[in-house]
């Protein structure tokens, strides 16, 4: 059972457009979420994360909504760019991170 | 850099074989975190340590897996026998404080682990 869902395995966009990445979760208790970045041969990198006290979360480009009542969360990131280009992975905190199964973001010039 | 680091960064193992796989987390981080991430999929816990206790290993696939931290640095990832579902990248992280939700985990590199 796939705690932590990302429906989209992949998603292309016009370089100075927005992106957005969505993600589903299941279990209610979960208060803390994170976005991570990978790119090919690195391990991920922390992105952004909010809580569950909060629905919104912005660091520069980057922002992460919450939204409890549906168990959805989503990053936008606005004006994306070529070097955005990455596999985007959110993940619920429960000390160990639930991780989605990604979403492949191209970013096209 | 002082970042988590993994070794080797690629290993070839023949089926049967045990294989050893390291990390070095960050300095003065007290949590560790073993992770495996399959072609396509997310990485998916395997085991957390504290320090040099292993207070869950509900992750690990089988008892052909084992971790030790003994020392509460380094940690090492043991899998005996492998077999080819063992075929992953294995991820290991470290974080800060003691295992609270809201501390960010930095991942090293990671171990591509090929069973032929």
């Amino acid at each position: 059972d796939q705690q932590v869902k990302q429906n989209s395995p992949s998603l292309s966009v016009q370089e100075g457009r927005i992106s957005i990445l969505n993600c589903d979760y299941t279990n209610s208790m979960f208060d803390y979420f994170l976005w991570y970045k990978k790119y090919p041969a690195e391990g991920p990198t922390f992105l952004i994360s909010i809580s569950s006290i909060k629905d919104k979360n912005e660091d520069g480009r980057f922002t992460v909504f919450l939204n409890k009542s549906a168990k959805h969360l989503s990053l936008h990131i606005v004006p994306s760019q070529p070097g955005d280009s990455a596999v985007y992975f959110c993940a619920a905190s429960a000390y160990k991170y639930i991780f989605g199964t990604g979403t492949r973001l191209k970013v096209l010039a | 850099g002082a970042g988590v680091s993994q070794s080797p960064r690629y290993k070839v193992a023949k089926r049967g074989q045990d294989v050893a796989l390291r990390c070095d987390p960050i300095s003065g981080h007290v949590s560790l975190f073993w992770y495996q991430q399959a072609l396509g999929q997310g990485p998916e816990f395997l085991t957390y340590f504290q320090n040099e206790a292993q207070l869950d290993k509900s992750g690990l696939p089988s008892d052909r897996f084992f971790a030790e931290r003994p020392e509460g640095s380094v940690s090492t990832l043991k899998i005996q026998r492998t077999q080819q579902e063992d075929s992953a990248v294995y991820l290991c992280a470290s974080s800060l404080a003691h295992g609270a939700g809201l501390d960010e985990q930095y991942f090293g590199p990671g171990t591509r682990l090929t069973v032929t």
